[in-house]
């Protein structure tokens, strides 16, 4: 099974508009760490926010907001005010904490990405 | 500087060619990672290093060759490659076992295989 599904291949969102990527997860660890990357055509993969698994709050950065649902396992990243900037491959990503170094140190398992476009 | 720096930004190598990549962190870390990223293809974990030790190899053919020599350097070796290892690499470097931690990418190494 996936651990971490992204359903969207590609978005569209108008400059200034909000837009929500969906991401889900698979895991049976109490135990884990969520992340957001940013991917521009330069290939460089940008961190953009965290959630851990006991965090009650949902994180924020900036524009990015992270909606964390720990009962249906989904950790939607929110973008308030698009700008044409955040043109991207974005990507959802989950470390569990049972795997333990000699399990890879707690690898970063990364889903198949988000193309977002923002449009004028 | 980044905090993970990748050298060279871009490669074309002829299948008979040797070369190497380079990855060089600067933030303590000590876990290191190559991925490949090939067009509409998801990422693929290739190695994994922790404390400058193998501890993952993900069924990656032995025309690639990593080497750690120390927690701050990574390098992947690479000798008579194919077209289709045509791909964006990426150095990632994290703190192993630490679930809050996410990963440092470096700007990667674009391969082109002729």
């Amino acid at each position: 099974a996936q651990k971490i599904t992204q359903t969207q291949p590609g978005m569209f969102v108008q400059e200034k508009e909000a837009v929500t990527l969906d991401c889900t997860y698979d895991t049976s660890d109490q135990s884990y760490g969520l992340f957001w990357y940013k991917q521009p055509s330069s290939g460089e993969m940008i961190f953009l926010i965290y959630q851990g698994s006991y965090d009650e709050q949902n994180a924020t950065e900036g524009r990015y907001s992270l909606n964390f649902q720990k009962a249906r396992k989904s950790a939607n990243l929110v973008i308030s005010a698009s700008q044409l900037g955040d043109s991207a491959m974005y990507f959802c990503a989950m470390r569990e904490g049972s795997e333990g170094l000699t399990g890879g140190g707690n690898k970063l398992t990364f889903g198949t990405g988000t193309q977002l476009k923002v449009e004028l | 500087e980044t905090g993970v720096t990748q050298t060279p930004r871009h490669l074309v190598m002829g299948m008979t060619n040797k070369k190497s990549l380079k990855c060089e962190q600067h933030l303590g870390h000590n876990a290191m990672y190559w991925y490949k990223q090939s067009a509409k293809k998801p990422l693929e974990l290739m190695f994994v290093y922790n404390f400058k030790e193998q501890t993952e190899n993900n069924s990656v053919p032995s025309r690639f060759s990593p080497e750690c020599p120390n927690s701050s350097h990574l390098f992947l070796h690479l000798h008579t490659l194919q077209p289709e290892d045509s791909a964006l690499y990426l150095c990632a470097s994290s703190q192993a076992g630490n679930v809050g931690y996410g990963y440092t990418f470096g700007s990667g190494t674009r391969l082109t295989v002729v």
